[in-house]
C-alpha cells in the first residue's frame, strides 16, 4: 500500500541543537516531496518542496531537507534549533498526474530551554 | 491578502444535526481541497475541487458533501453529524496539482455530542 511514514510521533531537543526528522514515503515513482509546519491553533505552513534535481533543498526559518532516492526518504533538518521551532512537522507527498497529496502522521517537536 | 478562510472557527453540534463549513480563498486558486485531522493520523482528504463547478471524492468522503459554485469558496456539509465526525476541518488551495504547494486556513474544530 502507498504510504507516508514518520517514525517519530514526538522528539524533544535543546534549545541549539541539531534537529532531524525522519519521513519515508512508499510508491513507485518520485513523487513531489514537501515539509509543512503547524504551530498550535494554526493551519499548515510550507516550509520546503522537492521536485527534482539539487537533492538537497533549502526551506524558510533554517530549514533543509535531503531527498535519498535509494531509501525513498526525504528528512527534515536544521543546524541549531529556537525555542519557537516547537510545532508539529507533517511530511507530505504528491503523486505524479493525481490530484491529491498524502500527508504523514506527523511529529511534535519540543524544545528544551 | 486574507488568504484562506475558514467559518466558522469553532462549532459544537448534536448528532444528528446539519451544518456547512464554509472555505473562502482570494489568491484565485483553482484547486481547494478538504481535509480533516484527527491525533495521530495527518491529514486526511474528504474531497477536493479542481475547479469551479467541480468536485471529488478523496480519502474520507462519507457522511460529507461539498460544493463549488464560485471559484473562491468551497463549502464541506455534514448531512446528519455524527460523533465519528468530531475533528479539526482544515481547507487549503493551491494553482493546481500536487506539484503545487497548498496554502491552509486556520481550520474548524468541530464537536459532535
Amino acid at each position: 500500500a502507498q504510504s507516508v511514514t514518520q517514525p517519530d510521533i514526538h522528539i524533544t531537543v535543546s534549545e541549539g541543537a541539531s534537529l532531524e526528522l525522519r519521513c519515508n514515503y512508499s510508491y513507485g515513482a518520485t513523487p513531489y516531496l514537501f515539509w509543512y509546519v503547524q504551530s498550535p491553533g494554526q493551519g499548515l505552513q510550507l516550509l520546503l518542496k522537492y521536485f527534482s534535481g539539487d537533492t538537497l533543498v533549502q526551506g524558510i526559518k533554517g530549514f533543509e531537507a535531503e531527498f535519498k532516492r535509494s531509501q525513498s526518504s526525504f528528512n527534515l533538518r536544521k543546524p541549531s534549533v529556537h525555542w519557537s521551532d516547537a510545532a508539529e512537522y507533517f511530511c507530505a507527498v504528491g503523486l505524479y498526474n493525481f490530484n491529491k497529496f498524502y500527508f504523514g502522521s506527523g511529529t511534535k517537536l519540543n524544545v528544551k530551554p | 491578502n486574507a488568504g484562506v478562510t475558514q467559518t466558522p472557527k469553532f462549532r459544537v453540534l448534536k448528532t444528528g444535526q446539519s451544518m456547512t463549513l464554509l472555505c473562502a480563498q482570494d489568491m484565485n486558486h483553482e484547486y481547494m481541497y478538504w481535509y480533516r485531522q484527527d491525533p495521530g493520523m495527518g491529514l486526511r482528504l474528504i474531497h477536493y475541487s479542481v475547479g469551479e463547478g467541480t468536485t471529488a471524492k478523496g480519502e474520507v468522503p462519507d457522511g460529507y458533501n461539498v460544493s463549488r459554485l464560485k471559484k473562491q469558496n468551497f463549502l464541506l456539509g455534514l448531512e446528519s453529524a455524527a460523533p465519528s465526525q468530531t475533528s479539526v476541518y482544515f481547507c487549503a488551495s493551491s494553482y493546481g496539482g500536487n506539484n503545487q504547494p497548498q496554502h491552509f486556513g486556520d481550520g474548524t474544530r468541530l464537536s459532535i455530542l
